[in-house]
């Protein structure tokens, strides 16, 4: 079975700090991992996903994510915090023959001034 | 201008009653699924389909039902045996069933008991 622990329900930062939401697996098949965010009220964006290949994925708004397998972790990284960057962020992962798409709790992010 | 929209925003329930909540999508997917979101709790999987007429149970099937007549709808009807059902429901859709896939979400329906 997968699943998907994302450490730190809420993360404080200040604008223009560096932001880093994390994310370990479990999967006993390669997974394929994802970020999306959530705005109050609002739907999931994806943000970025790995599947194969460069283990550094780039993603929209400035995000990035580094597949590690030795740690079986997936962190989300960002430079430079802005105002705007405050939602709540999911972790997931698909793997297995029945290609499910597992979530973690979620990581709340504020951003203050 | 594709995407998936879901109806109502915001749905009330009274005791013993059934509601339907409504999902479409025009980006031409085979595969579309059903969400409960609970705050701190993540997202659980209620029903998923892979093609028209074929529809599987997620982990928290218990007090609901769907239906997909059509590729573009895939309705969801949370029955009165469903006894906690306020919750903040997203649906979503993606190309095909597979791994990798990445799955597209409508704005979500909040519901609410009465």
């Amino acid at each position: 079975a997968q699943s998907v622990t994302q450490l730190g329900s809420h993360v404080s930062v200040s604008e223009g700090a560096l932001v880093l939401l994390r994310c370990n697996y479990s999967s006993s098949v390669p997974p394929y991992l994802f970020w999306y965010v959530q705005y109050p009220n609002q739907g999931l964006q994806l943000l970025l996903k790995y599947t194969t290949g460069a283990t550094l994925v780039k993603g929209i708004n400035g995000f990035e994510a580094e597949f590690k397998k030795s740690e079986t972790s997936f962190h989300l990284t960002k430079p430079s915090a802005h105002m705007s960057d405050a939602a709540e962020y999911f972790c997931a992962v698909s793997g297995g023959s029945n290609y499910k798409l597992t979530f973690g709790k979620g990581t709340l992010l504020t951003v203050n001034p | 201008d594709g995407g998936i929209t879901q109806s109502p925003k915001y749905l009330f329930r009274k005791e013993g009653q059934n509601v339907t909540l409504s999902c479409e999508q025009n980006l031409n997917h085979d595969a579309m699924y059903w969400y409960r979101q609970d705050p701190g709790q993540g997202l659980r999987l209620i029903y998923y389909s892979q093609i028209v007429n074929d529809f599987q149970k997620g982990d928290i099937a218990e007090g609901y039902s769907v239906s997909r007549e059509k590729k573009e709808s895939f309705p969801l009807t949370v029955t009165s045996a469903q006894k906690n059902p306020t919750a903040f429901y997203l649906c979503a859709s993606s190309i095909r069933r597979n791994l990798g896939e990445t799955q597209y979400f409508g704005p979500g329906t909040r519901l609410l008991v009465l």
